[in-house]
C-alpha cells in the first residue's frame, strides 16, 4: 500500500494564479482532510470530507475550495493564488488503527506563492 | 471547541537525559489525544495515542505520555534521550467521529551532546 500519496511535492506561483493539490488514498478510508502547516502556527485543518460526496470547511477555509472526486481521492484548489497561502500543505485520511481512529498523513506539498 | 496548548516552543536536553514535552487541552467532549513527530522536511509520525481505558499510553521509540483528565494535560516523555530524538512535535486533539485534529503550535526538541 502507497498509503496517502500527494502531488506535486513543490510549486512556486506568482500572485493570482491558480492550481489543484492533489491527494490520493488507497486504504479505503471514508474520511480525508487538508491541512496547512505554518511556522509557529502547528497544522490547521482547512477542509475535510467525511465521506464521499460530503465536504465540510475547517479552521480556515478562506481563499480555497475541495473536490472530494472519489472515495480516494479529495483535491484542494486555490482559484486565485496569494502570499499568504505559501504554506505546507498536508492531506491526511483517516481510518480505524486496532480498535481507534487514527489520521494517516501524506508526504506534503510545499507551496510558494510570489 | 477544542484547543491545544504545547508549553515552550523550544526544550533543549542533553543526551542521556528526560525528555518531557508538556500539553494541556481543551474539549468539550471526552478526547481523543495524539503526539506527532516530525523531521525536517517530512510528514507527520504518529508516536502515540489515546482513546479510551488505560492512561498511560507507550509509544515508538520509547516514548510515553499519561492522560490526566483532573489537570486536562498529556504530557509526552522519555526515560533518555538520543541525538536521532531532535525533531518537532506536535500534541492533538479530536472529539471524534470525522472531525479534524486540531494541533498545538508545537515543540522544537533540540539534544545537546
Amino acid at each position: 500500500n502507497a498509503g496517502v500519496t500527494q502531488t506535486p511535492k513543490f510549486q512556486v506561483l506568482k500572485t493570482g494564479q491558480s492550481m489543484t493539490l492533489q491527494c490520493a488514498q488507497d486504504m479505503n478510508h471514508n474520511s480525508m482532510y487538508w491541512y496547512r502547516q505554518d511556522p509557529g502556527m502547528g497544522l490547521r485543518l482547512i477542509y475535510y470530507s467525511a465521506s464521499e460526496g460530503t465536504t465540510d470547511k475547517g479552521e480556515v477555509p478562506n481563499g480555497y475550495n475541495v473536490s472530494r472526486l472519489n472515495k480516494r481521492e479529495f483535491s484542494l484548489r486555490l482559484e486565485s493564488a496569494a502570499p499568504s497561502q505559501t504554506s505546507v500543505y498536508f492531506c491526511a485520511s483517516k481510518g480505524l488503527a486496532g480498535f481507534a481512529y487514527e489520521q494517516y498523513f501524506g508526504p506534503g506539498t510545499r507551496l510558494t506563492v510570489t | 471547541a477544542q484547543s491545544v496548548t504545547q508549553l515552550g516552543s523550544h526544550v533543549s536536553v542533553s543526551e542521556g537525559a528526560l525528555v518531557l514535552l508538556r500539553c494541556n487541552y481543551s474539549s468539550s467532549v471526552p478526547p481523543y489525544l495524539f503526539w506527532y513527530v516530525q523531521y525536517p522536511n517530512q510528514g507527520l509520525q504518529l508516536l502515540l495515542k489515546y482513546t479510551t481505558g488505560a492512561t498511560l499510553v507507550k509509544g515508538i521509540n520509547g516514548f510515553e505520555a499519561e492522560f490526566k483528565k483532573s489537570e486536562t494535560s498529556f504530557h509526552l516523555t522519555k526515560p533518555s534521550a538520543h541525538m536521532s530524538d531532535a525533531a518537532e512535535y506536535f500534541c492533538a486533539v479530536s472529539a471524534g467521529g470525522a472531525d479534524g485534529l486540531t494541533f498545538g503550535k508545537g515543540t522544537h526538541l533540540i539534544i545537546q551532546p
